[in-house]
């Protein structure tokens, strides 16, 4: 079974200054991608960053980073120069290359501060 | 270019009433999925579907029954409410490409009092 970890129920951050939200994950897939979605207050899921197991370069989307260590199980979201619309819920997902189904953490809810 | 669209935004139902949800995609994705995300639990699998004709169940399928009998649609069915399925409803489709990324819809707000 395929398992999510996000130990950061809430996190702050001050304006401009970088943060990194945890994910950790456990899978017995040898191959699989690994997703960051945002989730702000008004509802939606907005797709942010994707990394693949055997990427050897950490995925890096404008403001978005990945910080994928393999052999740890970990993909942490690194955001830099935070903006006050980065506050919002941050979820980690994983997909196994040979499958259809994708599993969430619980999310962590970020709060950049002015 | 309408993405995934979610019918209806919000709705409130009585305890033993029956209802459906329409989710609709544009994108002619072969994978769709219905999840409920609840507080402090993320988001969690009902059921899903890998083409027309064909569902299964996810994590928490009980209570719950869907239908694709369109490739662009997939259908959530309640037939009888219990206030635990008080939740926020979200449709997502994808491709079978293991890299693509879920589509959502803008979610389903349910109250079942």
């Amino acid at each position: 079974a395929q398992k999510i970890t996000q130990t950061q129920p809430g996190m702050f951050v001050q304006e401009k200054e970088a943060v990194t939200l945890d994910c950790t994950y456990d899978t017995s897939d040898p191959s699989y991608g690994l997703f960051w979605y945002k989730q702000p207050s008004s509802g939606e899921m907005i797709f942010l960053i994707y990394q693949g197991s055997y990427d050897q370069q950490n995925a890096t989307e404008g403001r978005y980073s990945l910080n994928f260590q393999k052999a740890r199980k970990s993909a942490n979201l690194v955001i830099s120069a935070s903006q006050l619309g980065d506050s919002a819920m941050y979820f980690c997902a994983m997909r196994p290359y040979y499958g259809q189904n994708f599993v969430f953490g619980p999310g962590t809810r970020l709060s950049v501060l002015p | 270019n309408a993405g995934v669209t979610q019918t209806p935004k919000f709705r409130v139902l009585k305890t033993g009433q029956s209802m459906t949800l329409l989710c609709a995609q544009d994108m002619n994705h072969e994978y769709m999925y219905w999840y409920r995300q609840d507080p402090g639990m993320g988001l969690r699998l009902i059921h899903y579907s890998v083409g027309e004709g064909t569902t299964a169940k996810g994590e928490v399928p009980d209570g719950y029954n869907v239908s694709r009998l369109k490739k662009q649609n997939f259908l959530l069915g309640l037939e009888s409410a219990a206030p635990s399925q008080t939740s926020v409803y979200f449709c997502a489709s994808s491709s079978s490409r293991s890299t693509d990324t879920q589509y959502f819809g803008p979610g389903t707000r349910l109250t079942v009092l």
